[in-house]
Parts: structure tokens; C-alpha cells; sequence
């Protein structure tokens, strides 16, 4: 069974709209992240958080913003989207903050923006 | 910055035949960054091949292996003898650090096809 829970595996928005993808893991691990994939580019650190509190931010915009309603989720919500943001966004947890090069992955939300 | 290098996008390879799939990486955040191989099978998360955290050492896993050479900054994966369930997506990374905390950079990736 899948640890880490992505919802949806795919989703299509038009321009200009708000979608907010889930991510719940049950590993019992401290430190929850999102990671960006976009087409002939590589993966991509977003945000961490370690016992819900963010501790890093590499997004330069602000319509993506990380929501951490319990401990083991880890939602991003993405406003006014563009067709830029078309990517496969993956969640990834670790045991802490400490480890975050040992990353347990989600199998990712393939986003299209139209 | 940092940097990860994959050549090859995609490498196809005859069951039993051996693999290599090139890395080199580039640095400014940390000397001796540890190193990752990341594979994602089909329909599946990414999840962790093999690290090394010491230059010269090698890693293994799966019968994969990988040499962390830092005069070459490389950390080329291979494979003696692959099989047909080792078709995947294979990423290459390594360790960075900003401010106090720690990510991974990641390669493009390289997807390896092993043919019956």
C-alpha cells in the first residue's frame, strides 16, 4: 500500500483558476515537502516543513502556498494559475528536518493548465 | 550554484547486457556533498537506489553500484546485468544546503528501457 497519498493523479485547470493538491503520508515522519517537475526540467525543491512549521521556501511566487492542516498532511494550494505551472508535483516526507536528502516520494499530480 | 548533469534522456539495453548511465555534478553550497540515486518505476513515487556520503566510496544496491569520484565530480551508476523489471526512470541528485536547511538537486533523469 502507498505511504505517501497524492490526490488527484491528474488534474486540468484553465487559466486563471485555484487548485489545491493533497498530499497525506502515513509513515509517521516529521518533515513533509513539495517538489516540482516540470517538462526538460529537473526536479525541483519547492517548500519543506518540519512538525508543520516552514522552514524553507525556494517558490518565487506567492499563488503557491503550502497548507499543513495535521501533522501528517501537507496540501499546496496554487492560485491564479498559468499555463507555466503545467508539471508533475510530487510530495516527499522524512523521518526530520535532519534528513531531508532521505526522501520518501508520492507518485506525483500531474497538473495541465490550459 | 548547484548542479546535477544527466546526458543520456533515455538508454536502451538488452536483458543480461550491462548499464551505465552517466552523472557529474557541480557545487558552491558544500565541498563534498553526499550523492543520491533516485529510481521511479512506473506508476510509482521516487524512492531512494543507493548513496554515498563519502568521497571515493562506493555504493550498492540491487546489484547497481556507483563510485563517488571527486576529482571527476562524478557518480556514474551501473549495472552488470540488467533485468526487464529494471526499466524505470533513474535520478541522479545530490545534498545542498541553504541557509540551515537541507534539499536535494535533482538531474533531469535518465529513463532506462531493458529490452526481453
Amino acid at each position: 500500500d502507498p505511504k505517501i497519498i497524492q490526490k488527484p493523479k491528474y488534474l486540468v485547470a484553465v487559466t486563471g483558476s485555484e487548485k489545491i493538491l493533497i498530499c497525506e503520508q502515513y509513515l509517521g515522519h516529521n518533515a513533509m515537502y513539495w517538489y516540482r517537475q516540470s517538462a526538460k526540467k529537473p526536479l525541483e525543491f519547492m517548500f519543506s516543513y518540519s512538525y508543520q512549521k516552514l522552514m524553507d521556501n525556494q517558490t518565487a511566487s506567492s499563488r503557491f502556498q503550502p497548507q499543513s492542516s495535521k501533522k501528517n498532511h501537507l496540501d499546496l494550494q496554487i492560485t491564479a494559475l498559468k499555463p507555466d505551472d503545467s508539471a508533475t508535483y510530487f510530495c516527499a516526507s522524512s523521518q526530520d528536518g535532519l534528513s531531508a536528502e532521505t526522501l520518501y516520494f508520492g507518485s506525483g499530480t500531474r497538473l495541465t493548465v490550459l | 550554484g548547484d548542479s546535477v548533469t544527466q546526458t543520456e534522456g533515455q538508454v536502451t539495453v538488452s536483458e543480461s547486457k550491462s548499464l551505465i548511465i552517466n552523472c557529474t555534478y557541480s557545487t558552491t553550497s558544500i565541498a563534498y556533498p553526499n550523492l543520491f540515486w533516485y529510481v521511479r518505476y512506473p506508476g510509482e513515487g521516487l524512492q531512494l537506489l543507493l548513496k554515498v556520503i563519502t568521497a571515493g566510496q562506493k555504493g550498492s544496491s540491487r546489484g547497481f553500484e556507483a563510485t563517488y569520484n571527486k576529482e571527476t565530480t562524478s557518480f556514474h551508476l551501473q549495472k552488470a546485468s540488467v533485468q526487464e523489471s529494471d526499466s524505470a526512470v533513474y535520478y541522479c541528485a545530490l545534498g545542498a544546503i541553504t541557509g540551515n536547511t537541507r534539499k536535494l538537486i535533482f538531474g533531469l533523469g535518465t529513463t532506462l528501457q531493458v529490452q526481453p
